[in-house]
């Protein structure tokens, strides 16, 4: 079945301690992205990814890192969580990053989501 | 800035209506727009993309139009179920940019 999986899918951590959410695709889909959700704001990008190696900030990077090194995984690393990352989280794929950068023109597929708290 | 609009923010409707939501957007230059539809506790699932060049798009009992000219674009759900009660996003994919998305239309499907 293809799909987009991410783990964990409840995390509840505390202020500083380092963690990594898991994505992994099985469409071999050169597009990745992750997104945030919160009350009131909507969805917004943190980082995408165009393809092995290539990575770039979206609208909300700040205090996250993410790596591509290998075309199906793309994780998202918080170095030092802070409550303000406290939100759900998810991953998205699809075939082709756009040419122009940061979106994809084609149907993007998302993982279940991850609903972080930090305390 | 590109701006997406979705109303109602809510909806409740006895089974068997059709209904139809609204999304609208600021700036028409978009290369598509697509609905999305989200369960508590799990992901979106796509329902519908219309490419810019196209007016609508249909899947079952989902319509979606989309009239890029004046912004606006609806889904139309006919026959509605209690399992059609969701969340519903829209989203516009345009250059230079991520997915913009809406606040989303939550939809309460009644039987």
């Amino acid at each position: 079945e293809a799909q987009v999986t991410q783990n964990p899918r409840y995390l509840i951590t505390v202020t500083g301690k380092k963690l990594t959410v898991t994505c992994s695709q099985n469409m071999n889909h050169e597009y990745m992205s992750w997104y945030r959700q919160d009350p009131g704001l909507g969805l917004r990008q943190i980082y995408y990814s165009m393809n092995v190696e290539v990575t770039d900030k979206g609208d909300v990077p700040e205090g996250y890192k993410v790596s591509r090194k290998e075309k199906r995984n793309f994780p998202l690393i918080l170095e030092s969580p802070s409550p303000n990352q406290t939100s759900l989280y998810f991953c998205a794929s699809s075939i082709k990053g756009g040419t122009s950068g940061r979106a994809s023109r084609d149907t993007q597929y998302f993982g279940p989501g991850t609903r972080l708290t930090v305390l | 800035k590109q701006e997406v609009t979705q109303i109602p923010a809510a909806l409740s409707v006895p089974e068997g209506e059709n209904l139809v939501l609204n999304c609208s957007f600021t700036d028409s230059a978009i290369y598509n727009l697509q609905w999305f539809r989200q369960d508590p506790g799990k992901g979106l699932t796509s329902l519908l993309l219309i490419q810019s060049s196209q007016r609508e798009q249909t899947s079952g009992r989902l319509n979606a139009s989309l009239d890029k000219s004046s912004g606006r674009s609806t889904l139309y759900i006919a026959a509605s179920q209690p399992g059609d009660s969701a969340t519903y996003l829209c989203a516009v994919n345009q250059a230079g940019t991520a997915l913009i998305f809406g606040k989303g239309t939550t939809l309460s499907v009644s039987s």
